[in-house]
């Protein structure tokens, strides 16, 4: 079955230090989105990705990057984790023509100390 | 500032009831709307979209949108407690299919037995 997947599910990181959080879907969308869950902010759109090479800021994108080198993957990468980046990290995919109709990934919890 | 609005609950319910959650939003422009349930420590699920005014009816669920009070709303019938979640609604980024989604911080829903 397709899916999307995302690892790892937990990590714990120091202030500092480069993290990448990796995000792979089998359904072959083209679009795909990472969002952040906090309390209290409920979901941001951090980064998102309409196709290869393409790759686009959301709203809180300082701090983050993202690369789409083939259609499956769209890693996200902490440049320097600092404490504000613990968070929950959902990864979602979508088809190119319902790009709105987006599906999740399990998460991944980040812990920065 | 794009702004979905929930009330955060919880919203308590008994077993059987019908449970009433409701969403407003700020953009008039939105074109998409979509609920989400999510159980405590798991990803958001898409259990219902809507585009146009009216209702929509997906088994015990009801979507029901009303763009000039820019309100949705998700009834559920016959509520169970495995309905026992938080309901986030989201709303498409202006008019255009750009596939960014505004969430509302959820409303806890709490279906006693």
């Amino acid at each position: 079955d397709a899916e999307i997947t995302q690892s790892p599910r937990h990590k714990i990181t120091e202030t500092g230090r480069q993290v990448t959080l990796a995000c792979h879907q089998t359904w072959n969308h083209n679009n795909m989105f990472w969002y952040r869950q906090d309390l209290g902010h409920g979901l941001r759109l951090i980064h998102y990705s309409y196709g290869v090479q393409d790759t686009n800021k959301g709203e809180v994108s300082d701090g983050y990057s993202v690369s789409r080198s083939n259609t499956e993957d769209l890693p996200l990468t902490l440049e320097s984790a600092a404490s504000s980046q613990t968070s929950v990290y959902f990864c979602a995919s979508s088809e190119r023509d319902r790009s709105d109709t987006q599906y999740f990934g399990p998460g991944t919890r980040l812990t920065v100390l | 500032q794009k702004e979905v609005e929930q009330n955060s609950g919880p919203l308590s319910v008994p077993e059987g009831a019908i449970a009433s959650l409701n969403c407003t939003y700020s953009d008039r422009g939105s074109q998409s709307f979509f609920w989400y349930r999510q159980y405590s420590g798991k990803s958001p699920e898409l259990i219902m979209f809507i585009y146009s005014n009216g209702d929509k009816e997906d088994g015990r669920f009801t979507a029901q949108l009303n763009k000039a009070s820019q309100y949705v709303s998700l009834l559920i019938r016959d509520s169970q407690p495995s309905d026992s979640a938080t309901y986030l609604c989201a709303v498409t980024h202006g008019s255009s299919n750009t596939g960014k989604l505004i969430f509302g911080q959820g409303t806890t829903l709490q279906v006693k037995p």
